[in-house]
């Protein structure tokens, strides 16, 4: 059982540029999240999603799109890069969003963009 | 006002003492108290749901006061590897278009225990 696995786990990007953060989990859970984490800030959540075929957005959605094509996988996409978006990229995923506190969380995804 | 609210630390604390955090949330309507453990450059992972009644896990132990809308965490006996950030993470109903409900984190007490 793998739980939630991201990649990639680093990438540096330039302005403008754009790139797939690809979100996978092995517990069959309903509910995925990408947050992202900033110093000084606590987790945001950027976009969600109910089920497969499902999303929906969070506090800070601009500047990204997802996708919910598999129930195991979520996509993140940057369509086009900027420098407020370095970050740290975090994917979770829950069974259900009453319970949304057992959330499970991947390692992350360190992205800086120049 | 910030949703959820913590003193950042770093907290430095000798091995063997007792350390508390506090945090403090602004919407009393929250529902669920919880406290995440994050390492460094690691994922955050559940350490413990904080309940009414105030609750336990071996050294930690976790107090809701809903009166003054605030959470805490006590650790005792503290050892090296509870060296870590831990998040407070509040619940809450929203209504707005966003969904039913929400997670709010805070941004985190660092605190490392000293050998």
């Amino acid at each position: 059982n793998a739980g939630v696995t991201q990649t990639p786990k680093f990438r540096v990007l330039k302005t403008g540029q754009s790139m797939t953060l690809l979100c996978a989990q092995d517990m069959n859970h309903e509910y995925m999240y990408w947050y992202r984490q900033d110093p000084g800030m606590g987790l945001r959540l950027i976009h969600y999603s109910v089920g497969e075929g499902t999303t929906a957005k969070g506090e800070v959605p601009d500047g990204y799109n997802v996708s919910r094509l598999k129930k195991q996988n979520f996509l993140l996409g940057l369509e086009s890069a900027a420098p407020s978006q370095t970050s740290v990229y975090f994917c979770a995923s829950s069974y259900e969003e009453l319970n949304a506190y057992e959330q499970y969380f991947g390692p992350g995804t360190r992205l800086t963009v120049t | 006002r910030k949703e959820v609210e913590q003193d950042p630390g770093p907290f430095n604390v000798p091995e063997g003492a007792t350390v508390a955090f506090n945090c403090t949330y602004s919407n009393s309507a929250s529902q669920s108290f919880f406290w995440y453990r994050q390492d460094c450059r690691k994922e955050p992972k559940l350490l413990m749901s904080v309940y009414s009644s105030g609750n336990e896990d071996g050294r930690f132990t976790a107090q809701l006061n809903r009166a003054s809308q605030y959470i805490s965490l006590l650790i005792r006996d503290s050892k090296l590897s509870d060296s870590a950030t831990y998040l407070c993470v509040v619940n809450h109903l929203l209504i707005s278009n966003f969904g039913n409900e929400k997670l709010t984190f805070g941004t985190g007490t660092r605190l490392t225990i000293i050998p």
